[in-house]
């Protein structure tokens, strides 16, 4: 089955504690992006990536990491999560940027 | 930069009833526009897509009208179901996808 797999789903964790949200995509797509969700605020680009060991930022880069070692793989990683990055994220890939969108489940983060 | 805007923020109809769901952009130099649908603690599944060149799109129930010049687009939903209930969001691609806020409809059966 076709799909995007974030984990994981739920995390609580403490300002300054480094985290890694994975973000598995087995489609073959080359264009993967991570979007936070906010009230009010609707969805926000973090980062995405074009391919393989290409990634740039999106509306809403700082205090994020990501990397880009396999096709299939785009970690989201947290250095030091602070409250503000309390949120909904969501992992999305596509054959490009122009064609239908996939999108994982969602990771609900919670920093204290 | 590309603002999305959604109106109505909520939508609560009776079942068979058909739902109008609008949503402006104020940049018109778009590649295409997406409408999607968001299920409570779920993600966000495409609904349909369409390009800039295209006027509209149909699948099923949904039809979704695109007017480039007047930077609008509507998601029409024929004969709502209580299975419709959800919060459906449009994305608007330039050169990134941005979204609206979203519309929360509720069906009542």
């Amino acid at each position: 089955e076709a799909q995007v797999t974030q984990n994981p789903r739920y995390l609580i964790t403490v300002t300054g504690k480094k985290l890694t949200v994975t973000c598995s995509q087995n489609m073959n797509h080359e264009y993967m992006s991570w979007y936070r969700q906010d009230p009010g605020l609707g969805l926000r680009q973090i980062y995405y990536s074009m391919n393989v060991e290409v990634t740039d930022k999106g509306d809403v880069p700082e205090g994020y990491k990501v990397s880009r070692k396999e096709k299939r793989n785009f970690p989201l990683i947290l250095e030091s999560p602070s409250p503000n990055q309390t949120s909904l994220y969501f992992c999305a890939s596509s054959l490009n940027p122009k064609n239908i969108q996939y999108f994982g489940a969602g990771t609900r983060l919670s920093v204290l | 930069k590309q603002e999305v805007t959604q109106i109505p923020a909520a939508l609560s109809v009776p079942e068979g009833e058909n739902l109008v769901l609008n949503c402006s952009f104020t940049d018109s130099a778009i590649y295409n526009l997406q409408w999607f649908r968001q299920d409570p603690g779920k993600g966000l599944t495409s609904l349909l897509l369409i390009q800039s060149s295209q006027r509209e799109q149909t699948s099923g129930r949904l039809n979704a009208s695109l007017d480039k010049s007047s930077g609008r687009s509507t998601l029409y939903i024929a004969a709502s179901q209580p299975g419709d209930s959800a919060t459906y969001l449009c994305a608007v691609d330039d050169y990134k996808l941005s979204f609206g806020a979203g519309t929360t409809v509720t069906v009542r059966a």
